[in-house]
């Protein structure tokens, strides 16, 4: 079986630009949570999404967005992008909500803005 | 407020050492808690989770975890590391009923033969 893909896996954007990254969970999974994971740090999360609606958001700007589709594939979207963006973006699906389902992650897209 | 800290940033070892990562949470209510580890250019991958019961949790790769309440830590241990066991290791909690998951600073497990 599949596991999380994400695309693009690495991106070069410019200050000021706006960027759109793409997930898609393990086939079943209904649930897909965006990390942020600046070089030396653990992640942080951004945000959740159940059954295309939002569960929950970090604590990052209005500039960061996300989405899920019907078929339970995500978007994160960041714009007016700053250079603290630079960073792996991860994407983690479940089955549901709760503690006891499983986060998977995905290998991540590597963001740099200069 | 929750928060997760790993008292060591990076833990070398030599092969076929044991070797002990550790984890304190601060939560002043039910958490669940996790290790996953992260190998260069890769994802993160879940190594062991407690959720309640027994205290002692086993996961893949023969590493191992127990959950303290009183000293609220969640020490993750193998008794004998491997080349391969090198990456860098990472504790998580979400408090129970929440959505939020709380990760740790990382540790670089670094096996030396």
């Amino acid at each position: 079986d599949a596991g999380v893909t994400q695309s693009p896996t690495h991106l070069i954007k410019t200050r000021g630009q706006q960027v759109t990254l793409r997930c898609s969970p393990i086939s079943g999974h209904k649930s897909v949570s965006w990390y942020q994971q600046v070089l030396g740090q653990g992640p942080q999360f951004i945000f959740q999404y159940y059954e295309k609606e939002e569960r929950g958001r970090g604590n990052f700007p209005d500039r960061f967005s996300a989405r899920q589709f019907p078929n339970y594939s995500s978007e994160l979207n960041v714009n007016a992008l700053l250079l603290g963006d630079s960073a792996l973006y991860l994407c983690a699906s479940s089955l549901g909500v709760g503690g006891a389902d499983t986060q998977y992650f995905g290998p991540g897209t590597r963001l740099t803005v200069l | 407020a929750q928060s997760v800290t790993q008292l060591d940033s990076q833990v070398p070892v030599f092969e076929e050492a044991p070797v002990e990562l550790r984890c304190n949470y601060s939560s002043s209510v039910s958490v669940y808690l996790f290790w996953y580890v992260q190998y260069p250019n890769q994802g993160l991958q879940l190594l062991l989770k407690y959720l309640s019961g027994s205290t002692l949790v086993k996961g893949i790769n023969g590493f191992e975890a127990e959950f303290n309440k009183s000293q609220t830590s969640f020490h993750l241990r193998k008794p004998s590391v491997h080349i391969s066991d090198t990456a860098e290791y990472f504790c998580a909690a979400l408090t129970s009923g929440t959505y939020k998951y709380i990760f740790g600073t990382g540790t670089r497990l670094k096996v030396l033969a």
